[in-house]
């Protein structure tokens, strides 16, 4: 079957660096999301990965080795805002998204 | 700004009764939707995709008869949850793709939460 994993939870500091990690199993691959929620709101679109390694974009960066079915969502220069849900979710053959349960975010002063 | 609307952004019915949940494209005409729904702590679940002019495609599990969906215009699909019950409160969103090819974003909606008592 398809399945997405990633932490149900994470505590960081303000100021610190997080890496939110996702493994995926899918039948055929056509790239990984990530996606930030805030509660209560729909998720907002952060990055895609369809190739290995690692893309950048102001604080977060994305990271994907599609060997090992792994991929990362680093954040830098943690502020209080970033504190959220991030799913990851993954693109199958048929181009349908499987998505994670979410990593919730904790961020302390 | 947004590009997909949702309204109501919060509704609480009485059980038996139905609810009709707008998904707006505010600047795109999109030929497919996709309605979501999300219980707490949980993943997003595709319930039906949204075409355009045609029936929806509904997820295996996911009552037909229970949950329209209607895609009557390139910028409308609505979402009508018919005699909704306890177990149908959930937070439901919608969403457009945008872009060709494999790349294609998806837009989310602000969603609705639904409370059925």
């Amino acid at each position: 079957g398809q399945n997405i994993d990633q932490p149900t939870e994470m505590t960081a500091t303000e100021g610190a660096i997080v890496q939110i990690n996702c493994t995926y199993q899918t039948s055929g691959f056509n790239g990984l999301f990530w996606y930030q929620q805030h509660a209560g709101e729909a998720p907002t679109f952060l990055s895609y990965n369809v190739l290995d390694g690692l893309e950048e974009k102001g604080r977060f960066s994305s990271f994907l080795s599609r060997s090992k079915g792994y991929s990362y969502l680093l954040l830098k220069e943690l502020q209080m805002k970033d504190s959220a849900s991030y799913l990851c979710a993954a693109m199958d053959s048929n181009y349908q998204l499987i998505w994670g349960a979410g990593t919730k975010l904790i961020i302390k002063p | 700004g947004a590009v997909v609307s949702q309204h109501p952004s919060w509704v609480i019915c009485k059980s038996g009764t139905s609810v009709k949940i707008e998904c707006r494209s505010l600047d795109f005409q999109a030929t497919t939707m996709f309605w979501y729904r999300q219980f707490p702590k949980q993943s997003l679940m595709l319930m039906a995709t949204s075409n355009e002019g045609s029936k929806a495609t509904y997820e295996q599990g996911v009552e037909k008869d229970k949950f329209l969906i209607n895609h009557a215009s390139l910028t409308l699909s609505t979402l009508t949850v018919t005699s909704a019950h306890p177990e149908d409160s959930s937070f439901y969103i919608c969403s457009e793709e945008r872009g060709q090819g494999p790349y294609n974003e998806q837009f989310f909606g602000p969603g609705t939460r639904l409370t059925v008592l």
